[in-house]
């Protein structure tokens, strides 16, 4: 199974960035880093992916170091609602048609 | 827009009942579709994928089946349930040829009584 590696919780004060590390050694070249995440009692909602090269969107910017092997979800200015679980994941594609296995993620609680 | 539909949101069945949940999206053609369970205070774990109607796959052994009678719409089933079926179902799509991105329904909460 593909095996990621969270930290269980992480706290972050408003307004300031939410970085949330992930380990992913086993991961292999072909295989996308995703991130989702969970707010609570709704169902997980995609926010970025990556494979080599740092990657940012309208919500998150995504670092991937050299070797693949750990990956940093950067959110740069955190609001109340960015409160959540945290899921990263990864996902070879093409014949795995798209099963991800989300592990126990992180659970980010943002501060006033 | 695409939108994914599950109901019902919270449903009681004993031990022993059946169990039928029902997801449709709307927006798309030849979606991928997946069911999902998590159980409380635990991540998610894929139960079943379907890249086609009548093409379903399961991962996980158990006394669930599932079943796509129509391109967009996937149907989860139990002819008995178990009290270890409680939890948090949740389907989820992503377009056939792009398998970035999976969009979550709003789940249905399952308690076994």
């Amino acid at each position: 199974d593909a095996k990621t590696t969270q930290p269980p919780s992480m706290d972050c004060a408003e307004g300031r960035a939410a970085n949330l590390p992930c380990n992913h050694s086993t991961i292999s070249g072909n295989e996308y880093v995703y991130w989702y995440r969970q707010i609570h009692s709704q169902g997980p909602q995609y926010i970025i992916h990556g494979l080599k090269n740092n990657e940012t969107n309208e919500m998150a910017s995504l670092i991937i170091t050299e070797d693949r092997k750990s990956s940093t979800l950067i959110l740069p200015h955190a609001t109340l609602r960015d409160t959540a679980v945290y899921y990263c994941i990864f996902n070879a594609g093409g014949t795995s048609y798209g099963k991800l296995t989300f592990g126990q993620g992180t659970i980010l609680t943002v501060h006033p | 827009s695409q939108t994914i539909h599950q109901w019902p949101a919270t449903l009681v069945q004993p031990v022993g009942s059946p169990l039928s949940l029902e997801c449709t999206v709307e927006g798309t053609s030849n979606p991928n579709l997946y069911w999902y369970r998590q159980a409380a205070g635990r991540g998610l774990q894929l139960l079943f994928y379907s890249i086609g109607i009548d093409q379903i796959s399961s991962e996980v052994p158990q006394n669930l089946s599932a079943s796509r009678p129509q391109d967009r719409q996937f149907i989860l089933s139990s002819k008995k349930l178990l009290l270890s079926d409680s939890g948090f179902y949740l389907c989820a799509w992503s377009e056939g040829w792009k398998l970035v991105e999976q969009y979550f329904g709003p789940g249905t909460r399952l308690t076994v009584t």
